[in-house]
């Protein structure tokens, strides 16, 4: 295993459309983040699974996202009702048990285009 | 205030140059700290943590935090033109929330 993986690595779409991602964590990784990187800024955090439960949710998962990881391996986040603004480039992590949820290993990330 | 405060740079150097970076931060929770390197168009790369205060060194890259400053730094020693890339700080408070807040990123460019 490399590492994660996320697919797409580019998504263009027209405002208003549905888009799914995609994450493969490190396969004995049983913690999945997802985040949020737009030009000139660091990740912002999105929302976090431990296994398959979604343990917190950030202010800026509007209801338009949503996220599941349904059974505790991979993990999509699908954006509905696409706008402009969400155009950036969507990161997930992973990381291993309790004891090291600081060491976060990223993905490639998903870039967005909405057009 | 942000939580978090980097300096965007750009921060330019010649090869072989000590690299200094910085980041300051307001949240007196934040116990790890974590340094990633990004280069364009990938996701972040992690390159060293630290928990609580002090310094840890891994080859030419030294991490030192102060939390009585609430000052984190990262050194590169002999930086070489692979070294260049936006490094990110990141930090985490303990217990509670697992998310990390990253500052902006310092671009870095090592010229030959």
């Amino acid at each position: 295993d490399t590492g994660v993986s996320q697919n797409p690595r580019h998504k263009i779409t027209k405002r208003g459309q549905n888009v799914t991602f995609r994450c493969d964590p490190i396969s004995e990784h049983n913690r999945l983040y997802w985040y949020r990187q737009t030009l000139g800024q660091g990740p912002e955090f999105l929302t976090y699974f431990q296994n398959e439960a979604q343990l917190e949710k950030s202010r800026l998962l509007s209801d338009r996202f949503s996220a599941e990881r349904p059974k505790g391996s991979f993990s999509t986040l699908e954006i509905q009702r696409t706008e402009q603004g969400d155009s950036a480039m969507y990161l997930c992590a992973s990381s291993f048990a309790v004891s090291k949820h600081y060491e976060q290993y990223f993905g490639p990330g998903t870039r967005l285009t909405v057009t | 205030q942000k939580e978090v405060e980097q300096d965007p740079g750009p921060l330019s150097v010649p090869e072989g140059a000590i690299v200094s970076l910085n980041c300051t931060y307001s949240n007196s929770a934040f116990q790890y700290f974590m340094w990633y390197r990004q280069y364009s168009r990938k996701g972040p790369e992690l390159l060293m943590y630290t928990y609580s205060s002090g310094n840890k060194e891994d080859g030419r890259f030294t991490a030192q935090v102060d939390k009585s400053s609430k000052y984190i730094s990262l050194f590169i020693r002999d930086s070489q033109p692979s070294d260049s890339a936006t490094y990110l700080c990141a930090m985490m408070a303990q217990g509670g929330s697992e998310k990390l807040v990253f500052g902006k990123g310092t671009k870095l460019t090592v010229n030959p």
